[in-house]
């Protein structure tokens, strides 16, 4: 079945670093991958759409890879600051063509001051 | 503004008793999915549903039912509610019903069932 996994540990960083969070995917090759932010209690929100067909897509601070061969995605958050601090999840299209996404269960980021 | 809207934002209802959870979206998307979110389990999806009148199971649709009678409306109707229901839901909408696009999700709605 399809499995997603991202790190269970919290990572913690100093601000104005680079925060890198990895995405595995097993079992199957989505054509779409997507990253969402959410806050303690409230909603996921979306940030980054990747296609299979793309390595990098970059939005403001965030940078996303897409290694269909690993099957493996990384997102990045470049100058990092404690705002960005929150879970981050990675969402792979799932293998049926129903819209739906496979959530991985999140990496939360702290980012100190 | 562009968005989700689910109502109540927290529910507290004893065992059997029906219950509804409403989602609304103002955005015209085709697409409008609910699911719950546990402690170690994630998100999971419940229903979804690709376009009005057309509805279809999730993952976790056992004690859920759900209609798509409007495009903007989606609700959630528990018939007959159990402990191991309570959990946090959200609804969410798309453009489409591939993944192509980005999902906006609701705030949320925690219920609890005693």
């Amino acid at each position: 079945s399809q499995k997603i996994e991202q790190n269970s540990e919290a990572l913690n960083i100093q601000e104005g670093k680079t925060a890198t969070l990895t995405c595995n995917y097993t079992n199957y090759s989505p054509a779409y991958l997507q990253w969402y932010r959410q806050d303690p209690g409230r909603g996921p929100v979306f940030l980054l759409l990747i296609r299979e067909n793309e390595k990098e897509k970059r939005k403001e601070r965030l940078k996303v890879t897409f290694d269909t061969t690993l099957k493996q995605s990384l997102f990045h958050i470049t100058a990092s600051q404690p705002a960005d601090s929150a879970t981050y999840l990675c969402a792979p299209e799932g293998s049926s063509n129903t819209g739906k996404l496979i959530f991985g269960q999140g990496t939360t980021l702290q980012v100190k001051p | 503004e562009a968005q989700v809207t689910q109502n109540p934002r927290y529910l507290i209802t004893v065992t059997g008793k029906k219950l509804t959870v409403t989602c609304s979206q103002n955005m015209n998307h085709e697409y409008m999915s609910w699911y719950r979110q546990d402690p170690g389990l994630g998100l999971r999806q419940i229903y979804y549903s690709m376009n009005v009148e057309v509805t279809d199971k999730g993952d976790v649709p056992e004690g859920y039912k759900v209609s798509r009678k409007e495009k903007r409306n989606f609700p959630l109707i528990l018939e007959s509610p159990s402990p191991n229901q309570t959990s946090l839901y959200f609804c969410a909408s798309s453009l489409s019903g591939r993944a192509n696009y980005g999902y906006t999700f609701g705030s949320g709605t925690r219920l609890t069932v005693v």
